[in-house]
């Protein structure tokens, strides 16, 4: 199994260009996540998604939109880049299976906007 | 502990020695805790977890102990290795997808 892949690893952004972060899992797993991660802080939740077909808010949405046509990929929208959205980003997903709270994450993606 | 400015706390210790990072987390409600490690440019991975039910679990050279009453995590390391530098921080599952991750303590091991 690969586990959690997301692409590209690297991409600066002009302030106002868009672009899709991708993730893909092949574990079969319902629950898949993403995360930004800022340098001294935790990691923070933008969305999440419990399964094909449904998606919902994490802690911090703003800026950005998620999409779940299929249990693998779960990709990453950021419509109109802000200088706020510099940050690594983060996909995880874990089985949803009761009592297992494990996350495994992607490699990450390291954006940064000009 | 808690970070300032952008700085993670450090923990400096000497390849061989045991080592102890502690986590303070903020939900008397939260009822699973787990410990990841992240190495330098890569993804967070699990290293092991327990139910608000437990004090103490062991896993291969790691300890994890759970203090309720003081709201308090720690992750003990045995014979620290260097392979074991990276950042450690703990995550506390408080509610339905409610999970909360600390900031990190930055481990490095001196050979």
């Amino acid at each position: 199994n690969a586990g959690v892949t997301q692409t590209p690893k690297f991409r600066i952004l002009k302030i106002g260009q868009s672009m899709t972060l991708q993730c893909t899992q092949d574990m079969n797993h319902n629950y898949m996540y993403w995360y930004r991660q800022d340098p001294g802080m935790g990691l923070k939740l933008i969305y999440y998604s419990v399964g094909a077909g449904i998606t919902d808010k994490g802690e911090v949405p703003n800026g950005y939109n998620v999409s779940r046509s299929t249990t693998e990929d779960f990709p990453l929208r950021l419509e109109l880049a802000a200088p706020s959205q510099t940050s690594v980003y983060f996909c995880a997903s874990r089985s949803g299976l009761a009592g297992l709270y494990e996350q495994y994450f992607g490699p990450g993606t390291r954006l940064t906007v000009t | 502990g808690e970070s300032v400015g952008l700085h993670l706390p450090t923990l400096s210790v000497q390849e061989g020695d045991n080592s102890i990072i502690n986590c303070a987390y903020s939900n008397s409600a939260s009822d699973y805790f787990i410990w990841y490690k992240q190495e330098s440019g890569k993804g967070p991975q699990f290293i092991i977890d327990i139910r608000s039910n437990m004090d103490k679990r062991q896993g291969q050279r790691v300890t994890v102990l759970l203090n309720k009453t003081v709201k308090h995590l720690s992750l003990q390391i045995a014979a620290t290795q260097p392979g074991d530098s990276a950042v450690y921080f703990c995550a506390e599952k408080g509610g339905y997808q409610k999970v909360t991750f600390g900031i990190g303590t930055k481990l490095q091991v001196i050979p």
